[in-house]
């Protein structure tokens, strides 16, 4: 598959701090980007999604930034809380009609 | 946001036999159906992109005579895992998308938890 196994880096933060997530994606054709969550033995979740004509959105308590130059997605949660901890991935869209490429994956702990 | 639904969550079969997962859209229609594995601790590795009333499309090193995907209408995939053996085991997972285009999200199953004994 697309898709790259590799196993999962881990962030931890303190409860109440602003978390930022990374990912780095790897077809400069890509125009369309989302961030989904998932819980441990669930499918993923939607947070947010950024096209390729913008570098930022924001959504509640998340924001997603694009840098096409570097072809760098980041998500930020504010206000880190314990619901928020799972796995993050970040999906890229390869064009019309194409399936979803997923990033590695990122396990989020939130530290009481 | 738009439900998907996936059947059974966990299944249990012994080495040898066939397994069906189904892959339902409830409030919409699903052109494009993706079904991905996800082992422990790894990302979702895309198996194959089903069209509806197509054959489906299945990615590099992926059996599909073991793996047989059907898409018989614009609500319902289904995912067959023949003659199970226990490296099939693995979390099973269906995406469908509402409509081709670039900007449409991918709507995610609950996924299934495959144990091949």
């Amino acid at each position: 598959g697309e898709s790259v196994g590799l196993h999962l880096p881990t962030l931890s933060v303190q409860e109440g701090d602003n978390s930022i997530i990374n990912c780095a994606y790897s077809n400069s054709a890509s125009d369309y980007f989302i961030w989904y969550k998932q819980e441990s033995g669930k499918g993923p979740q939607f947070i947010i999604d950024i096209r390729s004509n913008m570098d930022k959105r924001q959504g509640q308590r998340v924001t997603v930034l694009l840098n096409k130059t570097v072809k760098h997605l980041s998500l930020q949660i504010a206000a880190t809380q314990p619901g928020d901890s799972a796995v993050y991935f970040c999906a890229e869209n390869r064009g019309y009609g194409q399936n979803f490429v997923f990033g590695p994956g990122t396990r989020l702990s939130v530290l009481p | 946001g738009a439900v998907v639904s996936q059947h059974p969550s966990r299944v249990i079969c012994k080495s040898g036999t066939s397994v069906k997962i189904e892959c339902r859209s409830l409030d919409f229609q699903a052109t494009t159906m993706f079904w991905y594995r996800q082992f422990p601790k790894q990302s979702l590795m895309l198996m194959a992109t089903s069209n509806e009333g197509s054959k489906a499309t299945y990615e590099q090193g992926v059996e599909k005579d073991k793996f047989l995907i059907n898409h018989a209408s614009l609500t319902l995939s289904t995912l067959t895992v023949t003659s199970a053996h226990p490296e099939d085991s693995s979390f099973y997972i269906c995406s469908a998308r509402a409509r081709q285009g670039w900007d449409t999200e991918a709507f995610f199953g609950q996924g299934t938890r495959l144990t091949v004994v």
